[in-house]
């Protein structure tokens, strides 16, 4: 079936490097994808969007890539900071409804001091 | 803290109890979401109205009972519960209409428990 999912369930860094979060989704019909962070005891927070139109978006200190022929998305944060740590999640909405995402599981980020 | 609000926070209740959870929104959307959040699965949606009408009822069992009397206000009524109804329960808005904007607004959640 269409799903959304993460490669790494968690991920370790440390401050001041750069992280990458990965997602797969195998709906091919998804023209819109969100990334979301949610910190402990928070609902989840939205961070950046990219439409299937473009290949990459950039926010501040991160950005999103989206490879449309192996139906891949990642997340990049440069600059890993402690207030970085959080779950984070990808969404896809396959255009077919506005009010559909699909989540994936998560990955949980720890920034290392 | 986003423009979505969520009361109670926490909530313990038996699974002879009636209570209600509460969320508003004061981003001016037009479409409000109840979500449930397990451990270790997928956030799973329960409930979409859109302009106050439900427009998608994700197969909820009926103990769980939504309400939406505005564009600005959900609610979520809750009747003898199953223990494996504690989760953390998200309430979401977004802007529906055009294309333009799919991202959904969440609120800080309900931590409920059933006992």
């Amino acid at each position: 079936g269409e799903s959304v999912g993460l490669h790494l369930p968690t991920l370790s860094v440390q401050e001041g490097d750069n992280s990458i979060i990965n997602c797969a989704y195998s709906n091919s019909a998804s023209d819109y994808f969100i990334w979301y962070k949610q910190e402990s005891g928070k609902g989840p927070q939205f961070i950046i969007d990219i439409r299937s139109n473009m290949d990459k978006r950039q926010g501040q200190r991160v950005t999103v890539l989206l490879n449309k022929t192996v139906k891949h998305l990642s997340l990049q944060i440069a600059a890993t900071q402690p207030g970085d740590s959080a779950v984070y999640f990808c969404a896809e909405n396959s255009g077919g409804s506005n009010y559909k995402l699909t989540f994936g599981k998560g990955t949980l980020l720890t920034v290392n001091p | 803290e986003t423009g979505v609000t969520q009361t109670p926070r926490h909530l313990v209740m038996g699974m002879t109890n009636k209570k209600s959870l509460k969320c508003e929104q004061h981003l001016g959307h037009n479409a409000m979401y109840w979500y449930k959040q397990s451990a270790k699965k997928p956030l799973e949606l329960m409930f979409v109205y859109s302009l106050e009408e439900r427009v998608e009822n994700n197969s909820v069992p009926s103990r769980f009972s939504p309400e939406c009397p505005n564009s600005s206000h959900l609610f979520l009524h809750l009747h003898t519960l199953q223990p494996e109804d504690s989760a953390l329960y998200l309430c979401a808005s977004s802007q529906t209409s055009g294309r333009a904007q799919r991202e959904q607004y969440f609120g800080p959640g309900t931590r409920l428990t059933v006992t």
